[in-house]
């Protein structure tokens, strides 16, 4: 069965350091993996996908399916950075998404 | 603006009164999808619509209804609440994988509802 871990259920860095939030997968066919991103009070919003390979507010991710991971990762963080980062795996042709447990980003001045 | 948009935001009710939980997206998109989050959980998916009458489970359904009749509205039923069921719900929507562009597409969310079943 498909699943989606996020070991960290809370990240504390003070700003300019370097940040990483690990997801790791399981799923036996060919991954659809996202990042999505919710802050204070507001709707869950996409930040990542794997098939982009694009970098968003400095954030990228690779997909590293030897290791069955997605590590969301930027080299400087910011205060406005902090809010709950959810890993997810989309399956069934699109149709089901699977979440990780999320974890939450605090960026310290 | 495109959006999702589900009403109501808040609701306090009690065990056994049915209630409903609109969403509605004005994107044209052919598919549509219940979530509920559960902190430590993240976001599991409740039901989901690939088209106008086509419903499938997702991976907990139970406990909840949906209808599909129109394209722009998803709404989500629970005929007799339970506190287990109290929860913050999301709806969402994105192009479906026959519509141009469709493919490996994100989901949009709406700005969630939160439900509390005494």
């Amino acid at each position: 069965a498909q699943r989606v871990t996020q070991p960290e259920k809370l990240l504390s860095v003070f700003k300019g350091a370097p940040v990483e939030l690990k997801c790791n997968y399981s799923y036996s066919g060919s991954p659809e993996l996202f990042w999505y991103v919710q802050y204070s009070r507001q709707r869950l919003q996409l930040l990542l996908r794997h098939i982009s390979r694009e970098s968003i507010k400095g954030f990228t991710a690779d997909l590293n399916k030897g290791e069955t991971s997605f590590h969301l990762k930027k080299p400087f963080a910011q205060e406005e950075d902090s809010a709950m980062y959810y890993c997810a795996l989309g399956y069934n042709a699109g149709n089901m998404l699977t979440f990780g447990g999320g974890t939450r980003l605090m960026v310290k001045p | 603006e495109a959006q999702v948009t589900q009403n109501p935001r808040y609701l306090i009710t009690v065990t056994g009164k049915k209630l409903t939980v609109t969403c509605s997206q004005n994107m044209n998109h052919e598919y549509m999808s219940w979530y509920r989050q559960d902190p430590g959980l993240g976001l599991r998916q409740i039901y989901y619509s690939m088209n106008v009458e086509v419903t499938d489970k997702g991976d907990v359904p139970e406990g909840y209804k949906v209808s599909r009749k129109e394209k722009r509205n998803f709404p989500l039923i629970l005929e007799s609440p339970s506190p287990n069921q109290t929860s913050l719900y999301f709806c969402a929507s994105k192009l479906g994988a026959t519509q141009q562009g469709g493919k490996n597409q994100p989901q949009h969310f709406g700005d969630g509802t939160r439900l509390s079943i005494l």
